[in-house]
């Protein structure tokens, strides 16, 4: 089963940050927070990792709190093509992803 | 580059049919992985192959799901038997395979099985 919760779904203005949320309270200390995107019709994307430090990549940014029981995936400057469902995943190794259901986010114009 | 290609992109087959789909990773890529993605759902694992054996099949249904990797290189998922309950998206990924932090895994567009 998957270690995390994620909202079903999120809207977003095009242009406007986009912050999605996850939960994963059970996470162990050696374990990973990675986050994929699967826009429709597509395989999913891998888009950014962390583990305690908060990381940025031309995609986006990962922000992991202190106790890393959370964590949250911003797209700075969300666009049209953003709208897809994302997936967070708390892995060890990179052996298998356990997808959950993810957040489906909708960008609109 | 090139990517993870999967054929066939669709699949339609008759209860109780043998089925198989490929995989090709990308090159270089010592590690693959099968998922299998119901309507509506988040991808479900089914086996992981770490150059041509199976490191983890503990995903795979039942006894009618084999793969298999002969030389590490392209994989093919074997169904017999099929029922209705076998039609989704098959997805392949593949990855460098390292034992790293950062293993990430390039999927392709998918195999749509419907079984009749």
């Amino acid at each position: 089963d998957a270690k995390t919760t994620q909202p079903p779904s999120m809207d977003c203005a095009e242009g406007r940050a986009a912050n999605l949320p996850c939960n994963h309270s059970t996470i162990s200390g050696n374990e990973y927070v990675y986050w994929y995107r699967q826009i429709h019709s597509q395989g999913p994307q891998y888009i950014i990792h962390g583990l305690k430090n908060n990381e940025t990549n031309e995609m986006a940014s990962l922000i992991i709190t202190e106790d890393r029981k959370s964590s949250t995936l911003i797209l700075p400057h969300a666009t049209l093509r953003d709208t897809a469902v994302y997936y967070c995943i708390v892995i060890y190794n990179t052996d298998k992803l356990i997808f959950g259901t993810g957040t489906r986010l909708q960008v609109f114009p | 580059g090139a990517g993870v290609s999967q054929t066939p992109s669709n699949k339609v087959t008759e209860k109780g049919k043998y089925v198989e789909l490929r995989c090709d990773p990308i090159s270089g890529h010592t590690a693959l992985y099968w998922y299998r993605q119901s309507l509506g759902q988040g991808p479900e694992f089914l086996i992981y192959f770490q150059g041509t054996g199976a490191a983890d099949d503990s995903g795979l249904p039942n006894d009618r799901f084999f793969a298999v990797r002969p030389e590490g290189s392209v994989s093919t998922l074997k169904i017999q038997r099929t029922e209705r309950g076998d039609s989704a998206v098959y997805l392949c990924a593949s990855s460098l395979g390292t034992r790293s932090s950062y293993n990430e895994q390039f999927f392709g567009p998918g195999t749509r099985l419907t079984v009749l």
